[in-house]
């Protein structure tokens, strides 16, 4: 598909399990971005990859929540020890080349992450 | 604190109106961008419009306008005749440069949802 793809889109895992969050951005587009979404919030800036390398994780709330983009496509929010709250609506993000400051952003459909 | 506040939590509009959605933003920064985002109950963030610091007109995109008002730090949606796809949850969200760094990150509010009555 042409648009940012993320899986799966809905997840439900027990407290203290280990999730895995993937996103598929569009082809060509360098620069990712995870955003996490509480109910009836904005999203929040979580991380942004520019090609292979995370250029800023300030937004990572704890050491459990990680991201990689090894080969400069696809990422993956990792997430160990899951704690209810951090159920929320976890939305990727893709740009062509990120850093412009009227670069439009395309958004996937979101993971929603519930923790029970 | 508050980078974007959008003060209007919900909005009802009548089919065929116009409506305006509230946004103030905060920033020391010269250089910004403020977006628009409609993200329907579907979840999808759908792009909208966007205006830079430095534009000297308001943007426009069809039936969406931004109201941009740089000493009041506003940046208001308007949305001519309204129509029911438009119900939706809409954000308003600024993108900055921080010191020299500028990772393209947005900021967002916290939304405003807009009902479409027939």
């Amino acid at each position: 598909g042409a648009g940012v793809s993320q899986t799966p889109s809905n997840k439900v895992t027990e407290k203290g399990k280990y999730v895995e969050l993937r996103c598929d951005p569009i082809s060509g587009h360098t620069a990712l971005y995870w955003y996490r979404q509480s109910l009836g919030q904005g999203p929040e800036f979580l991380i942004y990859f520019q090609g292979t390398g995370a250029a800023d994780d300030s937004g990572l709330p704890n050491d459990r929540f990680f991201a990689v983009r090894p080969e400069g496509s696809v990422s993956t929010l990792k997430i160990q020890r899951t704690e209810r709250g951090d159920s929320a609506v976890y939305l990727c993000a893709s740009s062509y080349r990120g850093t412009g400051m009227n670069t439009e952003a395309f958004f996937g459909q979101g993971t929603r992450l519930t923790v029970v | 604190a508050q980078k974007i506040t959008q003060t209007q939590p919900g909005m009802f509009v009548q089919e065929k109106e116009a409506v305006t959605l509230d946004c103030t933003y905060d920033t020391s920064d010269p250089s910004y961008g403020l977006f628009w985002y409609k993200q329907p109950s579907s979840g999808e963030m759908i792009f909208l419009i966007y205006q830079g610091s430095y534009d000297q007109q308001n943007a426009t995109e069809g039936r969406y306008s931004l109201n941009f008002q740089k000493a009041r730090k506003s940046a208001n949606l308007v949305i001519s005749a309204s129509q029911l796809g438009d119900s939706a949850m809409y954000f308003c969200a600024m993108r900055e440069i921080e010191g020299s760094s500028n990772t393209g990150k947005l900021i967002f509010g916290q939304g405003t949802t807009l009902q479409v009555k027939p």
